[in-house]
């Protein structure tokens, strides 16, 4: 099972250069979303979608966009990266819902910008 | 929108069992509480989840009151193995879909 899989696992962009994080899951989850996490802090929600087709505003959004055109998919944009974007990205995917909130989260994304 | 406080920081020693409270006092009706445990370099993985009462599974114990405003993570006889950051999380929309993480509490388990 591959679960949740969110690649690339390094990546170091300069200041201004735009990516793509991608992140996909094989559970059939209708809920997704991403997260950034600082050295020695918790996790924050940037963006998140309940469906195809659906996205929504997490705690920090600015300065990412994502998009959800498939169950499987759901990858992060970063329009211009920026030195206080420097973190670990993680995906995770759940069924959704009030009784549902075991999440599965991708080994990461470790990205630097210089 | 509830949100939920914990200690910053815990130590143990091997063999004990450990407690980590969570206070959240404006969980709304509908919402579990949830508690995952996350190691250096690696995602969080999810632990345990309840509503009320007490709810136990192979890893933890989750013990929630009846006003549900706080709840309490009891993790068994706890080995080197279990030093790690353990977080108490509610959904913080009306839907139960913004999970949001706080610091979380740092376990250190010593021999």
């Amino acid at each position: 099972n591959a679960g949740v899989t969110q690649t690339p696992k390094f990546q170091v962009l300069k200041t201004g250069q735009s990516m793509t994080l991608q992140c996909a899951q094989d559970m059939n989850h209708e809920y997704m979303s991403w997260y950034r996490q600082d050295p020695g802090m918790g996790l924050r929600l940037i963006h998140y979608s309940v469906g195809a087709g659906i996205t929504d505003q997490g705690e920090v959004p600015n300065g990412y966009n994502v998009s959800r055109s498939t169950t499987e998919d759901f990858p992060l944009r970063l329009l211009s990266a920026a030195p206080s974007q420097t973190s670990v990205y993680f995906c995770a995917s759940n069924r959704g819902g009030h009784d549902s909130t075991e999440a599965f989260f991708g080994q990461g994304t470790r990205l630097t910008v210089v | 929108l509830a949100k939920t406080t914990q200690p910053i920081s815990m130590d143990s020693y091997e063999g004990q069992e450990v407690n980590i409270t969570c206070s959240h006092n404006n969980i709304a009706t509908n919402d579990y509480i949830t508690w995952y445990q996350q190691f250096p370099s690696q995602g969080p993985r999810f632990i345990i989840q309840g509503y009320k009462t007490k709810v136990t599974n192979e890893v933890a114990s989750l013990f929630i009151p009846a006003d549900r405003k706080s709840s309490t993570l009891s993790l068994p006889r706890v080995s080197l193995s279990d030093t790690a950051v353990y977080y108490c999380l509610v959904p913080i929309d009306n839907a139960g879909n913004m999970l949001t993480f706080g610091g979380g509490t740092r376990l250190m388990v010593k021999p």
